[in-house]
């Protein structure tokens, strides 16, 4: 089955720790994206990658790092910069500009 | 810049009555539309879209919503609504050269027996 895999659906850190979340995709896509949501503010993005080997900020990318590699894999580390890291983390794909994006299932990070 | 503005952050309608969400949006040009739900702890699935193509969208689970350019809206609707359409519906644009969606703050819909 094609899609997108988000592992693992539940983290938990210690604060001052970083976190890598995984995000792999087999539907061929180009694009990648990763959000972040907390209640009541809807999504925020965090990275966007167009293609291999680059990537763009979002609107919220203090704190967070990626990487393009591969096409079907996006990481995100979420450093000890972030001052609140405990959200839902949201990866995503599209094939191209102006089509629907797909979601993964979800990372729900916890920092203690 | 677009934006996208969701009317009221939490609606509640009885089971069998009608279901409506609001969305605006705002674009100097014209855009690309979705609506997405979202189910507790899952990722979002996506309903319908509008790609400049009829303005009257059908999507799955029995929901539409009509493109209005005067409006700048695009709501989201259905007939009759069903104790498993509860969930948090997301509204988002995106922008010829655009490749990322902007989303709106999100609607939660209560079904109520």
């Amino acid at each position: 089955d094609g899609g997108i895999t988000q592992s693992p659906k539940y983290l938990f850190r210690k604060e001052g720790q970083n976190v890598t979340l995984s995000c792999e995709q087999n539907l061929n896509h180009d694009a990648m994206y990763w959000y972040r949501q907390d209640p009541g503010q809807g999504l925020r993005l965090i990275y966007y990658s167009q293609i291999v080997n680059d990537f763009q900020k979002g609107d919220i990318a203090e704190g967070y790092s990626v990487s393009r590699e591969k096409k079907e894999s996006f990481p995100l580390t979420v450093t000890s910069a972030q001052k609140n890291p405990t959200a839902f983390y949201l990866c995503a794909s599209s094939i191209k500009e102006n089509t629907e994006a797909f979601f993964g299932q979800g990372t729900r990070l916890t920092v203690v | 810049a677009q934006s996208v503005t969701q009317l009221g952050s939490h609606v509640s309608v009885s089971e069998g009555a009608l279901v409506l969400l609001r969305c605006n949006y705002s674009s100097s040009v014209p855009p690309y539309l979705f609506w997405y739900v979202q189910y507790p702890n899952q990722g979002l699935q996506l309903l319908l879209k509008y790609t400049s193509a009829a303005t009257l969208v059908k999507g799955i689970n029995g929901f539409e919503a009509e493109f209005k350019k005067s409006e700048t809206s695009f709501h989201l609707t259905k007939p009759s609504a069903h104790m498993s359409d509860a969930a948090e519906y997301f509204c988002a644009v995106s922008v010829g050269g655009a490749q990322k969606l902007v989303f709106g703050q999100g609607t939660r819909l209560t079904i109520n027996p």
